[in-house]
């Protein structure tokens, strides 16, 4: 049982260049985020999706985007690199009925853009 | 938005001793939860806490639920080096629709000598 599966694990940028990291889940959650984790600032959430389909901005979505066409695919996707996005990502999902709070995370996509 | 203060920063102990965290909010949350994070992995869930006042033991770990709802602790008894981590708070609200995101701490980041 995979779980939460991100690609890259790591990846350095130019700045301005785009990429896009991968997330994918198997445990049919309805819900999934996308969290950048910055040195002693905790976890602040990028964007989430509720559904296929549905996606919305979390506390720090400037200079991302998402998509959600599958249940199990969320990519976020950066499209002009700059240095303050450099950061370890983590992917997470939970069920629809998410009372429990608990979400499962993947182990997270460091990114270094120069 | 939201905000969770967490404290400590960070501890540095030996093994065998007893640890202790808290984190306290402006607001009041329907559901704190504690995550451990190991390095170089996504965090993990170790306790779900839904109700003021509620105590709840996992192993080693205890945490409560604090009575005014805008707090809550963790305690570790008799470290041991594999609780070496981050330890993150983070609440739930299920007010205005919210009940899908949470809102994290910013870390304990513990580091436990043998």
């Amino acid at each position: 049982n995979a779980g939460v599966t991100q690609t890259p694990k790591f990846r350095i940028l130019k700045i301005g260049q785009s990429m896009t990291l991968q997330c994918t889940q198997d445990m049919n959650h309805n819900y999934m985020y996308w969290y950048r984790q910055d040195p002693g600032m905790g976890l602040k959430l990028i964007y989430y999706s509720v559904g296929a389909g549905i996606t919305d901005k979390g506390e720090v979505p400037n200079g991302y985007n998402v998509s959600r066409s599958t249940t199990e695919d969320f990519p976020l996707r950066l499209e002009l690199a700059a240095p303050s996005q450099t950061s370890v990502y983590f992917c997470a999902s939970s069920y629809l009925v998410s009372d429990t709070g608990e979400l499962f995370f993947g182990e997270g996509s460091r990114l270094t853009v120069l | 938005g939201q905000q969770l203060n967490q404290s400590p920063q960070s501890m540095f102990i030996q093994e065998g001793e007893d640890v202790s965290m808290n984190c306290t909010s402006s607001s009041i949350f329907n559901t704190w939860l504690w995550y451990k994070q190991d390095p170089g992995e996504g965090p993990v869930l170790l306790i779900a806490l839904y109700k003021a006042g509620e105590l709840t033991s996992n192993g080693r770990l205890t945490a409560q639920f604090g009575i005014t709802r805008k707090d809550s602790f963790l305690n570790i008894s008799a470290s041991i080096p594999s609780d070496v981590g981050i330890y993150f708070c983070a609440g739930q609200s299920r007010s205005g629709g919210s009940n899908y995101k949470l809102t994290f701490g910013k870390g304990t980041l513990l580091t436990v000598n043998p």
